[in-house]
């Protein structure tokens, strides 16, 4: 079975600090991909990153980066310098080409910087 | 680029009556999905589908159906609104073609639904 969980559900942060968003995940699937989502207040989803399961990787884009853990079936997400425009709900997900591709969606973190 | 577009954006509907939130994607995208997001709870998959005239349940699909007569649209319809089916809606599409873009998904705006 695909299950996704995100063990925060709010998160607070002052300007600038920096904070991590977990995920952890579980999949008896070799291939498989690993999503994050940011959701605004104004309720869109956007597409933040895609990982498989082949490509260990960390990456960098600007503020963000992700560590993607096999080992530990850990996805984290972390934020630099954090901005009150990252105040947002953020979304892990897992999908599999064995399941039919559905995604398997984690409960979100709340993520409030405070200016 | 229009991407997935579904309307209306919000909704209010009394318990017992249907309707039908539209979903259209101009992606050529295989697989169409439908979820809902409840607080706390994330977004649950409804119904999805892997091609034209193909689909299938989700984790929670009662209540609700679909079809797939098009790749590009995929219409979700609440056949007798409760209550329990206030929710955002949230249409999405993915690619199955083997490539970089190969399964990620991309959601529309969302639909508010209250049913009273």
């Amino acid at each position: 079975a695909q299950k996704v969980t995100q063990a925060q559900t709010e998160i607070s942060v002052v300007e600038k600090e920096d904070v991590t968003l977990d995920c952890v995940y579980e999949t008896r699937d070799t291939t498989y991909y690993l999503f994050w989502y940011k959701q605004p207040p104004s309720g869109e989803l956007v597409f933040l990153i895609r990982r498989n399961s082949f490509d260990e990787q960390n990456e960098i884009s600007g503020r963000y980066s992700w560590n993607f853990q096999k080992s530990t079936s850990s996805f984290n997400f972390t934020i630099t310098a954090s901005q009150v425009v990252d105040s947002a709900v953020y979304f892990c997900a897992l999908s599999a080409p064995n399941t039919g591709n559905q995604f398997y969606f984690g409960t979100g973190t709340s993520l409030t910087v405070i200016p | 680029n229009a991407g997935v577009t579904q309307t209306p954006k919000f909704q209010v509907l009394k318990t017992g009556q249907s309707m039908t939130l539209q979903c259209a994607q101009d992606m050529n995208h295989e697989y169409m999905s439908w979820y809902r997001q409840d607080p706390g709870m994330g977004l649950r998959l409804i119904h999805y589908s892997v091609g034209a005239g193909i689909t299938d349940q989700g984790e929670v699909p009662n209540g609700y159906n679909v079809s797939r007569s098009t790749t590009e649209d995929f219409p979700l319809r609440l056949l007798s609104a409760a209550p329990s089916q206030t929710s955002v809606y949230f249409c999405a599409s993915s690619s199955l073609a083997i490539g970089q873009r190969r399964n990620t998904i991309y959601f529309g705006e969302g639909s508010w639904l209250t049913v009273v």
